[in-house]
């Protein structure tokens, strides 16, 4: 079956303006996750959904940033006003979601943000 | 706060050779699941190997192995007979039993030179 997908695959973008980044979870994975990988750096935790809830937002670095999800499925991130060290690599990963013994994430290939 | 820290950024073996991986993390917590990640260049990350804190044996995938050391906090991954495919970054994670996010390394760099 499908895996998780993400779009764009990269995006350049000017300093200041909105980005939206999507991702596409597996069918029947009610946990999803955004994850930020910078320049030669290990993954950042950023937000984890279970269904269309967050229940845990804690590593979003700033207002700037925020996430939705919608029909338990499809999930954007957003950033707002761009920054240079917004750039980086932005990773989703989705799961059966918890409670489960072997939760395991799957990831995507990731949305390449260059902020110029 | 949870930790994870690979001490080495870049590796490099020779085909076929045995290389082993480290990685140690800091934790208060008793239950947990560690995980060693590799990412090639598609940037897709791909799940190598997973250990429960709870049990005592080492995880075996094929030519993947863990050496679990649960005192020391350490959790390095081993190689077999590695393979040209195996070239790829490296992530040691972390997470806890209950919690969601998996904490990461910093990452190891390994290449596989025919």
């Amino acid at each position: 079956g499908a895996g998780v997908s993400q779009s764009p695959s990269n995006k350049v973008t000017e300093k200041g303006k909105d980005v939206e980044l999507r991702c596409d979870p597996i069918s029947g994975h009610t946990a999803l996750y955004w994850y930020r990988q910078s320049l030669g750096q290990g993954l950042e935790f950023l937000i984890y959904f279970q269904g269309n809830s967050a229940p845990d937002k804690s590593g979003l670095p700033s207002d700037r940033f925020s996430a939705e999800r919608t029909g338990g499925s499809v999930s954007t991130l957003t950033i707002q006003r761009t920054q240079q060290e917004d750039s980086a690599v932005y990773l989703c990963a989705s799961s059966l979601g918890s409670g489960r013994s072997n939760n395991e994430q799957f990831f995507g290939p990731g949305t390449r943000l260059t902020v110029l | 706060a949870q930790t994870v820290t690979q001490s080495q950024p870049e590796m490099s073996v020779q085909e076929a050779e045995t290389v082993t991986l480290s990685c140690t993390y800091d934790t208060s917590e008793s239950n947990y699941y560690l995980f060693w990640y590799k990412q090639p260049p598609s940037r897709q990350m791909i799940l190598v190997i997973r250990q429960e804190a709870y049990k005592q044996q080492n995880a075996t995938e094929n030519r993947f192995s863990v050496n679990f050391q649960k005192a020391a906090k350490s959790f390095s991954l081993k190689i077999s007979d590695s393979q040209l495919g195996d070239t790829a970054m490296y992530f040691c994670a972390f997470r806890i039993q209950g919690a969601q996010k998996l904490v990461f390394g910093q990452g190891t760099r390994l290449t596989i030179n025919p």
